[in-house]
C-alpha cells in the first residue's frame, strides 16, 4: 500500500549547525503532514505540523517544507543543539483519521 | 491539560493471562487511537476510534480488544498474547477538524509476554 518513508536512516551533525531532516510521501490524497520527534523511552512529541496547501511553514528553531510535485517532505532544525537529538518522523494523515508514520531517522548532535 | 495518561507503564504477562491497557485525555479530543511500537520502528496504527465508535482496524489479530467507554477513555484488552506482541504500545487523541490536526501521545506501556 502507499506509505511514507524516509531517506536517511542516521544523520550525525555537529553542535550548532543546522540539521536536514527529509521524508518522501506517496499517498497522494494525504492532505495533512506533522513531524514528531522521539526520545528514548517516550511517546511522540509533536514538533510542527503543514497543510497540503502550504508549501512552507516556520516554528521555533524547526522549518517544514512541502513539495507537492515530487511527494517530499523536510524538517529543518537551526542550531542544533544535544536536546536535539532523538529520532524523528513524519507521519501523514489520510481518511477516518488515519495517521500513518514514516521509518524514522535519528539524529544525533555531536558536542 | 495537554496530556494523554497510559497505564501501567510497564506490563509483563503470560500468554495465558488477561489484562488490560488504559488511556485517558480531557482535551476534549473526539478520535482516539491504539499504536504499537517495535524497538527502532515507527509506530504501527492498529485501531482508530472517532465520536466512541471504531472507525479504523488495521487488521489487528483479536486477541487485541479495544474498547472506548467514553470520550475521555480508551482501553485496549489483552487476552493469550504471543511473545512477538511484546512491545512499546502508544495511545494518542486528537480533535476531530476536517484538514487534520495534531495528535498527543502518551508515553506508552511497554508489555512484555513471557
Amino acid at each position: 500500500g502507499e506509505s511514507v518513508g524516509l531517506h536517511l536512516p542516521t544523520l550525525s551533525v555537529q553542535e550548532g549547525d543546522n540539521s536536514i531532516i527529509n521524508c518522501a510521501y506517496s499517498n497522494s490524497a494525504s492532505d495533512y503532514f506533522i513531524w514528531y520527534k522521539q526520545e528514548s523511552g517516550k511517546g511522540p512529541q509533536f514538533i510542527i505540523d503543514i497543510r497540503s496547501n502550504m508549501d512552507k511553514r516556520q516554528g521555533q528553531r524547526v522549518t517544514v517544507l512541502l513539495n507537492k510535485t515530487v511527494k517530499h517532505l523536510s524538517l529543518q532544525i537551526a542550531a542544533t543543539q544535544p536536546g536535539d537529538s532523538a529520532v524523528y518522523f513524519c507521519a501523514e494523515r489520510g481518511g477516518n483519521n488515519r495517521l500513518a508514520f514514516g521509518k524514522g531517522n535519528q539524529v544525533v548532535v555531536i558536542p | 491539560d495537554t496530556e494523554v495518561t497510559q497505564t501501567p507503564k510497564h506490563l509483563v504477562m503470560g500468554m495465558t493471562n488477561k489484562k488490560s491497557l488504559k488511556c485517558e485525555q480531557h482535551m476534549g479530543h473526539r478520535a482516539m487511537y491504539w499504536y504499537k511500537q517495535k524497538a527502532k520502528k515507527p509506530p504501527e496504527l492498529m485501531f482508530v476510534y472517532s465520536y466512541e465508535k471504531l472507525s479504523i482496524n488495521e487488521s489487528v489479530p483479536s486477541r487485541f480488544s479495544p474498547e472506548c467507554p467514553n470520550s475521555s477513555l480508551l482501553n485496549l484488552h489483552l487476552h493469550a498474547l504471543q511473545p512477538e506482541d511484546s512491545a512499546l504500545y502508544l495511545c494518542a487523541s486528537s480533535q476531530v477538524l476536517q484538514g487534520g490536526t495534531e495528535a498527543f501521545f502518551g508515553q506508552g506501556t511497554r508489555l512484555t509476554v513471557v
